[in-house]
């Protein structure tokens, strides 16, 4: 299985602020088509995940240009530029390269 | 604008077998290029993959419930169905059920999510 490991578990942000999340893989995400197949996604309380971001750095239809991601490999980073009262919730990265789909553990984030 | 529903029983005796359906509108489940999945997540934890089908009824399950699990489409119904037989408490969580856009796609479509509580 391929681990997928996130880093902070939570972070309390002020609005306005930035934001920034990681993922590390256990493995290599870069498959031989040369897509890298990590995904983000975004858990509002009492809502089912959105995606946010497919392989590594495209940005799903409707989602804000303050979030980007960023990586390779087996390092990644969802960034939020201007954190705003509406991105609460868990953030999952998700790795599909291996057909046994793991997620990260979750990042926790809430407004200050 | 695809919408998926899950359906079935909230409250499952242990030992019996978790029965659910996703139907989904705005879309056919036979459409190509698209998986069809289960995931859940358990009471204040994180998300796990159960297993996805594609509309010819090829299957991928989770190696650590495939002993347990059959996930099976109704193309008729445009539906897709999950079955989680000899269910303990352990398997008290809410399930969801998703399109795949491929097999290594994301995740682009979810159901609102279902709870299920294993409990005599």
């Amino acid at each position: 299985d391929i681990v997928m490991t996130q880093t902070p578990l939570s972070l309390s942000v002020t609005p306005g602020q930035p934001a920034s999340i990681s993922c590390k893989s256990s493995q290599s995400l870069l498959h031989s088509d040369g897509k890298t197949y990590l995904y983000w996604y975004l858990q509002k309380p009492g809502q089912s995940p959105q995606l946010l971001i497919y392989e590594v750095s495209s940005r799903f239809s409707g989602v804000p240009d303050r979030f980007s991601g960023s990586g390779s490999g087996t390092d990644f980073t969802l960034k939020i530029s201007r954190v705003e009262a509406e991105d609460v919730g868990v953030y999952y990265c998700m790795q599909g390269i291996h057909l046994l789909r793991t997620f990260g553990q979750g990042t926790k984030v809430e407004i200050k | 604008q695809v919408q998926l529903q899950e359906s079935g029983p909230g409250l499952v005796k242990p030992s019996q077998t978790l029965s659910l359906t996703c139907t989904v509108s705005g879309g056919s489940i036979s459409s190509g290029g698209y998986y069809w999945s289960w995931i859940r997540q358990h009471p204040g934890k994180g998300l796990e993959w159960i297993g996805y089908i594609y509309y010819s009824g090829s299957t991928y399950y989770n190696p650590s419930l495939k002993s347990r699990v059959t996930i099976s489409v109704d193309t008729s119904k445009n539906q897709f169905s999950l079955k989680l037989s000899s269910v303990t408490a352990a398997d008290t969580a809410v399930y969801y059920c998703a399109r795949v856009r491929g097999l290594r796609g994301y995740f682009d479509y979810w159901g609102q999510g279902t709870l299920v509580t294993v409990s005599s």
